[in-house]
């Protein structure tokens, strides 16, 4: 049972390059999440889905984008890196809930990115 | 906005001991509050689910409070191991949202042995 896997774990990148940060879960959740996590900061969200073929902005989504062509996968696009991404960031996914029954997040264990 | 304010110093106490978390939060009330144990160089896990209407709750070991009057959240910890070293993350729902979390950024816990 993988649960919710990132590749890749780690990466290196310069100012200007472009890559493809993936995520795959097995438990058919319907929504899933994009976050970054920079010390002292907490996870912020940058893009999230609430379905196939539907994405929406988060609180930090200037720079990247995402796509979600398949139910279980979830991508993350950065167009041209910045230093300022450097950061962890972490995908998760959930089951469809409402506000009378809400359902936790479940994270995979992130990918690290440095660019220099 | 809706603030989140988690101890940023760690917390250090003896085996055994009761560790207790704190987590405030500055804006609206949330309709439910969560409880996520981050180890490092892994993503966070779920432990604990408490709603607005429920004052209390526990599984095993753990114990949640949620005082919206305080606009607090407590985590306990009842006799404390080292491998509940971790840094433990508050999260509320976004307003109006079913799916939208807001995260503190965490206190980190070590037990002694």
């Amino acid at each position: 049972n993988a649960g919710v896997t990132q590749t890749p774990k780690f990466r290196v990148l310069k100012t200007g390059q472009s890559m493809t940060l993936l995520c795959a879960q097995d438990m058919n959740h319907e929504y899933m999440y994009w976050y970054r996590q920079d010390p002292g900061m907490g996870l912020r969200l940058i893009h999230y889905s609430v379905g196939e073929g539907t994405t929406a902005k988060g609180e930090v989504p200037d720079g990247y984008n995402v796509s979600r062509l398949k139910k279980q996968n979830f991508l993350l696009g950065l167009e041209s890196a910045a230093p300022s991404q450097t950061s962890v960031y972490f995908c998760a996914s959930s089951r469809a809930g409402n506000r009378q029954s809400l359902q936790p997040q479940h994270f995979g264990d992130g990918t690290r990115l440095s660019i220099l | 906005s809706q603030k989140i304010e988690q101890n940023s110093e760690a917390l250090n106490i003896q085996e055994g001991k009761t560790a207790t978390l704190t987590c405030n939060y500055t804006n609206y009330s949330p309709a439910y509050l969560q409880w996520y144990r981050q180890d490092p160089g892994r993503g966070p896990v779920f432990l604990l689910l408490i709603r607005e209407n429920e004052k209390e709750k526990r599984k095993e070991r753990l114990k949640v409070t949620f005082d919206t009057t305080l606009k607090q959240s407590l985590f306990h910890i009842t006799a404390s191991q080292p491998a509940d070293s971790a840094t433990y993350l508050c999260a509320l729902d976004e307003r109006d949202s079913s799916y939208k979390l807001i995260f503190g950024s965490g206190t980190r816990l070590l037990v002694r042995p």
